[in-house]
């Protein structure tokens, strides 16, 4: 079964960083390009960042790029997202999300349960 | 960017009835399109994918049509386990993108 756990969420001020952490199980995770998705209180889905299975190529929203940086380690089965220059903005609960196909499209097959990150002073 | 649009945001229906939810692609996006299901209080569930694959364990009471920009998810009857909020998602391009979403609530 596929498990991906989020951690590191928390409250932090404007500018600051955080750095959350994905851990997955239940599959083999070097093969499968790894996306994180947000959803801010009461809104819609966004997608954030992804990153392909050798983790050599990485792709980021408008919204986030210059200021957040995916990364994983295959040897630890672990997805990152470093955020810095935090804004109000990103406030949400931070989901990392396993694609379908092992090199596939972004079809959103298996969902965390989601870090909650509240920027605020 | 591909600007993914729903339609309606709310849709009020009865339980049994069909329900039709629209999904229009600022360009064309083929069939690079899946739909998601979010429950309240739980994470989003993919429910149907390349337009018209269902994932695995989806009733068949869920399906969709399209391609290109214009998009419909129909659930043929729908079951109290059915109402939430559905968001189309568009893969063809990046960066990806979500509609808006569209709340199925009960009439």
């Amino acid at each position: 079964e596929v498990q991906l756990v989020e951690s590191g969420g928390g409250v932090v001020q404007p500018g600051g960083s955080l750095r959350l952490s994905c851990s997955a199980s239940g599959f083999t995770f070097s093969r499968y390009g790894m996306h994180w998705v947000r959803q801010a209180p009461g809104k819609g889905l966004e997608y954030v960042s992804a990153i392909v299975e050798n983790g050599g190529t990485t792709f980021y929203a408008d919204s986030v790029k210059g200021r957040f940086t995916i990364s994983r380690d295959n040897s630890r089965d672990t997805l990152y997202l470093q955020m810095s220059s935090l804004t109000t903005e990103d406030t949400a609960v931070y989901y990392c999300v396993k694609i379908l196909t092992a090199g596939g499209p972004s079809i959103y097959e298996s969902w965390g349960q989601g870090t909650l990150v509240t920027v605020s002073s | 960017e591909i600007v993914m649009t729903q339609s309606p945001a709310t849709l009020s229906v009865s339980p049994g009835e069909r329900a039709t939810l629209s999904c229009r692609a600022s360009q064309s996006v083929s069939s690079s399109l899946a739909w998601y299901q979010q429950r309240p209080g739980q994470t989003p569930r993919l429910l149907i994918y390349g337009a018209s694959i269902r994932a695995t364990g989806v009733p068949a009471r869920f399906s969709c049509s399209g391609s290109g920009t214009e998009f419909t998810l129909t659930i043929s009857s729908l079951q109290s386990e059915d109402f939430a909020v559905y968001y189309c998602q568009q893969f063809h391009d990046w960066p990806r993108t979500f509609g808006q979403g569209t709340k199925v609530e009960i009439k």
